[in-house]
């Protein structure tokens, strides 16, 4: 595609329910990254993939998050039994190959409040 | 551990004046360093980056960014400023042993007086 899509654009939700937050990187992008961008703070790493691995899961916060990207394109960003603490935009990056020095191509986020 | 500081968590400036934002960065090595800009209701956009070799970085709108390595720093200025510059500007580090990390400063709020 012509760049990183994210869906929804919003998402209200209530405390304890589930959700699901979906990102489209760029085609022929092997590396993938969520982070988190609350109020007021730059974006905070969560999860690396390469190709359809976790690479390094060491920013998610705990075991409520979790993401998966099964064909090594799209990705999905599951959050069960939501906190109001988890209201944040939730941001997805792809790079070419995932080296430090590559430019990560940015989604317009998903701007997620839990009731 | 890297880290990403970004003293000024606002800056206003009048149109056509000139813009200096600063970053400064803690790393044991040569970072790689980055400016991204995030307009409302926008994604995050690379502005420059730098690697190595020359230390003044041209980038996209007009905006320049120079590494100085004895201060850590990484500043992000434009010569001059136009009112379509307001936006929140985040300054990054990547590290050679974190191939796919970026550190963030907490950003900049850009505003522009007309």
């Amino acid at each position: 595609g012509a760049g990183v899509s994210q869906t929804p654009s919003n998402k209200v939700t209530e405390k304890g329910k589930y959700v699901e937050l979906r990102c489209d990187p760029i085609s022929g992008h092997t590396a993938l990254y969520w982070y988190r961008q609350s109020l007021g703070q730059g974006p905070e790493f969560l999860i690396y993939f390469q190709g359809t691995g976790a690479a390094d899961d060491s920013g998610l916060p705990n075991d409520r998050f979790f993401a998966v990207r099964p064909e090594g394109s799209v990705s999905t960003l599951k959050i069960q039994r939501t906190e109001r603490g988890d209201s944040a935009v939730y941001l997805c990056a792809s790079s070419l190959t995932g080296t430090a020095q590559e430019t990560q191509y940015f989604g317009p986020g998903t701007r997620l409040l839990v009731l | 551990a890297q880290s990403v500081t970004q003293p000024d968590i606002h800056i206003t400036v009048s149109e056509g004046a000139s813009l200096e934002l600063r970053c400064n960065y803690s790393y044991g090595a040569t970072p790689y360093l980055f400016w991204y800009v995030q307009s409302p209701g926008q994604g995050l956009q690379l502005l420059l980056k730098y690697f190595s070799g020359d230390t003044l970085v041209q980038g996209i709108k007009g905006f320049e960014a120079e590494f100085k390595r004895s201060q850590s720093s990484f500043n992000l200025r434009k010569p001059s400023v136009h009112w379509s510059d307001a936006a929140e500007y985040f300054c990054a580090v990547g590290a050679w042993d974190s191939n796919y990390q970026l550190i963030w400063g907490a950003g900049t709020k850009l505003i522009i007086k007309p």
